[in-house]
Formats: C-alpha cells, sequence, structure tokens
C-alpha cells in the first residue's frame, strides 16, 4: 500500500465549478501537508502549506487537512481555465524532511 | 517498486567535501530533472536530461555537475560543499506531462 494516496483522475469541470481534489495517507507521522501544482512541461510550484489540522485559505484556494482521518483536500472557487494543471500532493514527517509526493491529479477546467 | 529511488536518504557532511546524490527511474522516461527546494518549499528545477543529454540548465554554480550515464540514471556531484547547499534535493522523471518524484535527499553541511 502506497503511503500517499491521490486518484489521478483525470478530471473535467465545468469553468466556474468547485473542484475538490483530495489525498489520503495511511502514516499518522506526517504533520506538514502541500499542495503544488504542475502546468505542462513545466516545474511544480507550490499553492498550499499547511500544518496539522484544520483550513487554510488563500484567494481561491482552500486546503483542508483532517488529520484524524488522514485525509487532506484542496478547494478551488470560480474555477478558471488557467487552473487547468496537475495538482500534487506532498506531505512530511518534519519541517525540512523528505517529501512523499500523491500521484498528482490531472485537472481541466473548460471555458 | 518505487518508480524514482534516490540515494542516500539523508547526508550529513563538512564544508569543501565533495559528495553525490544517485538517482534511478524505473518509469522508462526520457526525461529526467533534479530540483532544490528552499526553506519556504518552493521547488526550484537546477537541471533536466532528456535521453542522456542536458537540456535544461539553471543558474546553479558549476560546483554542481549532473551525470547522466543511461537515461535511467541521474546523478548530481557537488562539489566543495558549502553551508548554504544544505537543502533538500528532489529527483524526477517524466514525460511531456508530469513528472514523478523521488522522495528527496535531505543534504545537511556543517
Amino acid at each position: 500500500q502506497k503511503e500517499v494516496e491521490q486518484d489521478p483522475g483525470p478530471l473535467s469541470v465545468p469553468e466556474g465549478a468547485i473542484v475538490s481534489l483530495n489525498c489520503t495517507y495511511s502514516n499518522s507521522a506526517f504533520q506538514y501537508f502541500m499542495w503544488y501544482r504542475q502546468y505542462s512541461r513545466k516545474g511544480p510550484e507550490l499553492l498550499m502549506y499547511t500544518y496539522s489540522s484544520g483550513n487554510k485559505e488563500d484567494g481561491r484556494f482552500t486546503a483542508q487537512v483532517d488529520k484524524s482521518s488522514k485525509y487532506i483536500s484542496l478547494f478551488i472557487r470560480d474555477s478558471q481555465p488557467s487552473d487547468s494543471a496537475t495538482y500534487l500532493c506532498a506531505m512530511e514527517k518534519t519541517s525540512g524532511s523528505r517529501l512523499t509526493f500523491g500521484e498528482g491529479t490531472q485537472l481541466t477546467v473548460n471555458p | 517498486d518505487t518508480a524514482v529511488s534516490q540515494t542516500p536518504k539523508y547526508l550529513v557532511t563538512q564544508m569543501g567535501n565533495d559528495k553525490s546524490i544517485k538517482c534511478e527511474q524505473n518509469l522508462g522516461h526520457d526525461t529526467m530533472y533534479w530540483y532544490k527546494q528552499d526553506s519556504k518549499k518552493f521547488l526550484k528545477i537546477m537541471f533536466s536530461y532528456n535521453n542522456k543529454e542536458l537540456i535544461i540548465n539553471e543558474t546553479v554554480p558549476n560546483r554542481f555537475s549532473p551525470k547522466s550515464p543511461d537515461k535511467a540514471h541521474l546523478n548530481l556531484h557537488i562539489n566543495s560543499l558549502e553551508l548554504g547547499d544544505s537543502a533538500v534535493y528532489f529527483c524526477a522523471s517524466g514525460d511531456n506531462t508530469e513528472a514523478f518524484f523521488g522522495q528527496g535527499t535531505r543534504l545537511t553541511v556543517v
């Protein structure tokens, strides 16, 4: 069993939809959680970085961590075609340690 | 089977030493990458190789030299290590649309 599970998609939504991206994990030692966005042929860029349980909001993006369920989510409100990319979750046990990545979910937002 | 594997997982070394980090992928991809993660968790690309040929070489000190003996391997050599080189380094392999990452190598220079 993989330590981090992420549905690879592809996920296709209409413009303006609310997108929900999710990862589950099996190791309760993970404490720091990240979401990266990767456009085709580009390197990943950090979207959100959260510690422990709770919500964090940044513009149209909200990251949610539920440690009791070992489940993290990224919500995108009012999705735009420019949001079309692959979204990777990642997590680490202590800050600055090695990351474990999900497989990435490919998202397409249709105009 | 691990798709992208890096060794060592952790590396602690003294300033001035020369060290290597190895990366291997079993995904059959033609392209491999090295990234450096900064203190704010951003991933910055350092090098990209396609089928053993260098195609991206971002502005990194020439103390860093990638070596690709075959398309399944991309090793990172670092000469004359400095304190500022301490970071987590990630190897990745990919195709045109996505990249698969190794778990990173935590390098600490003391």
